[in-house]
């Protein structure tokens, strides 16, 4: 049973664009909401988090919104550049229950020149 | 501030072999979490380890074990190699561990080839 879903494998964006990933979750319990950016040959990097008690968080270029009624939340990045490329994985936990990360498959985003 | 690292970032074995790998978290991280990745799976949660304690398990099979040492440095050791256990296997450590509210920090992994 997958409880973070990514359902978009991949995607293509131009340069200057707004870049839009998502990820859907299914356990209630999950209160804590984390993005990471992976490039080849490399481990993931923590790009931004958000908690349940806020509905938007913002850092530079990069945004992430949480709606906790529809279990989804998205991350945006404004302008995309081509070293956006990457793999992006959207994580979440229980922080108050002590329990792990859990991770979706990841979306390979493109921006293209 | 160094970061996470991991030794072998390479390792190339045959079926039935084991082998242990190792991570050193940032300095003053308690916690040690490992995952694995295959093409197509995301990460998936091997186990965590805090101050030299197993707090969190994934579901993973017991060839799969691992330790941490006092000073926070982990191993992780894959006993009766199978060929499915070829992956990229991740190290994170954070200052609280799992189930707070605080960002964990990856090593570059150790790519591991069964063959």
């Amino acid at each position: 049973d997958q409880q973070v879903k990514q359902n978009s494998p991949s995607l293509s964006v131009q340069e200057g664009r707004i870049s839009i990933l998502n990820c859907d979750y299914t356990n209630s319990m999950f209160d804590y909401f984390l993005w990471y950016k992976k490039y080849p040959a490399e481990g993931p990097t923590f790009l931004i988090s958000i908690s349940s008690i806020k509905d938007k968080n913002e850092d530079g270029r990069f945004t992430v919104f949480l709606n906790k009624s529809a279990k989804h939340l998205s991350l945006h990045i404004v302008p995309s550049q081509p070293g956006d490329s990457a793999v992006y994985f959207c994580a979440a936990s229980a922080a108050s229950g002590n329990t792990p990360l859990v991770f979706g498959k990841g979306t390979r985003l493109s921006v293209i020149a | 501030k160094a970061g996470v690292t991991q030794t072998p970032r390479y390792l190339i074995k045959t079926r039935g072999q084991q082998v242990t790998l190792s991570c050193s978290p940032i300095s003053g991280h308690r916690s040690v979490s490992w995952y694995q990745q295959t093409p197509g799976q995301g990460l998936q949660f091997l186990f965590e380890y805090f101050s030299e304690t197993q707090r969190n398990k994934g579901n993973f099979p017991g060839r799969f074990s691992g330790r941490q040492f006092s000073n926070s440095r982990s191993e992780m050791n894959v006993s009766t190699l199978e060929l499915g256990d070829s992956a990229l296997y991740l190290c994170a450590s954070s200052l609280a561990g799992q189930g707070s509210y605080n960002e964990q920090f990856f090593g570059p992994g150790t790519r591991l080839t069964v063959l």
